[in-house]
Order: structure tokens, then sequence, then C-alpha cells
């Protein structure tokens, strides 16, 4: 069955340092998502994009984020300069439809553990 | 805001015991409920999904769902469980584009 994979899966960094976070959703899926989840807390949507950008964002996702589909098969998220709190577990989602509907499901990559010191 | 609320935070049960685990959401338009489960170390894998019809819906590994839309519940069951299914449980509705998930129930079964 088709993955979606997450690359690196433990990223550690210094405080002020940029990160990029790399996925390669499913090859037809057309909507992808970026979701965390603090050690211990629960999973929360950072944001969604379609055709080439962003079609939702939640009040996480600040300046300080990013999302590009650079070619035809990744999808990256860019923390510019990253601070203690946002060590998390960073999923990578994409889904062959968007909204509601029998091909809306999420599929997740396996995560990218952030570790920020 | 939307907002989903899983009653159990942590649940202890005996192999072949049944479950029984709670989801809540607070949207009254149209949505799809789903049961994710994350077993230690592996990704968010999709156990169930209700889109519209019969409200019982059944999903992999034996587990089952029913939607209640009066009482805006999707609660999880399992008849009889085994240590496998040791993981944690995430209920999530999808209204719009994204999902919106509980805070997840850690499901410990004892052998």
């Amino acid at each position: 069955e088709p993955e979606v994979t997450q690359t690196p899966s433990h990223q550690v960094t210094q405080m002020g340092q940029e990160v990029i976070l790399r996925c390669v959703p499913i090859s037809n899926h057309l909507y992808f998502y970026w979701y965390r989840q603090i050690l211990g807390q629960k999973v929360e949507f950072l944001v969604s994009f379609y055709n080439n950008e962003i079609s939702e964002k939640s009040e996480i996702f600040d300046d300080q984020f990013s999302v590009e589909r650079p070619d035809g098969s990744n999808f990256t998220l860019k923390i510019r300069s990253t601070k203690l709190e946002d060590s998390a577990m960073y999923f990578c989602a994409s889904s062959e439809l968007g909204g509601t509907g029998r091909n809306s499901p999420l599929h997740f990559g396996n995560g990218t553990r952030l570790t920020v010191t | 805001a939307q907002s989903v609320s899983q009653h159990n935070h942590h649940v202890i049960l005996s192999e072949a015991a049944s479950l029984e685990l709670g989801c809540n959401y607070s949207y009254g338009g149209t949505v799809n409920l789903f049961w994710y489960v994350q077993y230690p170390g592996q990704h968010l894998q999709l156990l169930l999904k209700y889109f519209s019809g019969d409200p019982l819906v059944k999903g992999i590994k034996g587990f089952e769902a029913e939607f209640i839309k009066s009482k805006f519940s999707f609660n999880l069951r399992k008849p009889s469980v085994q240590w496998s299914d040791t993981a944690e449980y995430f209920c999530a509705v999808k209204s719009t584009g994204k999902l919106i998930f509980g805070q997840g129930t850690t499901l410990q079964v004892k052998p």
C-alpha cells in the first residue's frame, strides 16, 4: 500500500537554527497537511496545502513557519528560527481529496521528532 | 470552534476484556468521523471512518464504532481486546479541510 514518507525520523537542532522537515506524500494525492504533537498533548493541525498554495493554517503556523512543494514529489515544512517550544513530533499527511467524502481520509507519515536544544 | 473530546485518557484492561472509548464532537454540520491508532513508535493509522449511511461502522482488527448524531458521539468498541491493541487511540472529525483530533486515549492491555 502506498505510504507517506518523512525524513529525517529525528532531527536535533539548536535554538535559532533553521530546520526543514521533508515529506513525500502519496503520489496521486492532491491535498497535503502538516500536524504536530507536543509530547503528552493532542495532535494539532498546522497547515493544509492544495494547488501550490496554503488553503488553511492554524494560529500556531506563524511567520516562522513556511511550506513548499519544490518539485512534483516533496512537501516541506521549514521553521526559520527554532524555539524550544517547537520541540514536537511533526506529522505530514496527504489525502486524495479535500473536504468531506469517501476519498478524503488523511494518510499520515511516521513523523519527524524535532528536538530543539 | 470545533472540538473533539475523548473521555478517557488512560485505560488499562486485561486481555479478552471488552473495550469502549468515548468520543464527542462539537460540530453540528456534515462531518466525517475517524478513529486513528498509533502503535508505539509508529505513525497514525486509520482504524475506521464514518461518512454517511449505516451509523455502525466496522474497521480493521475487529474494531467498530457507532455514530449517534443526537449525542454527537462516535464511540469506539471492541468486544475482546488483545495485548497487541496496546496503543494510543485518537478520535478525529473532519468538516472542511482539516482534521480536528481529540486528546487521545492510551490503552494498555495486560497479558
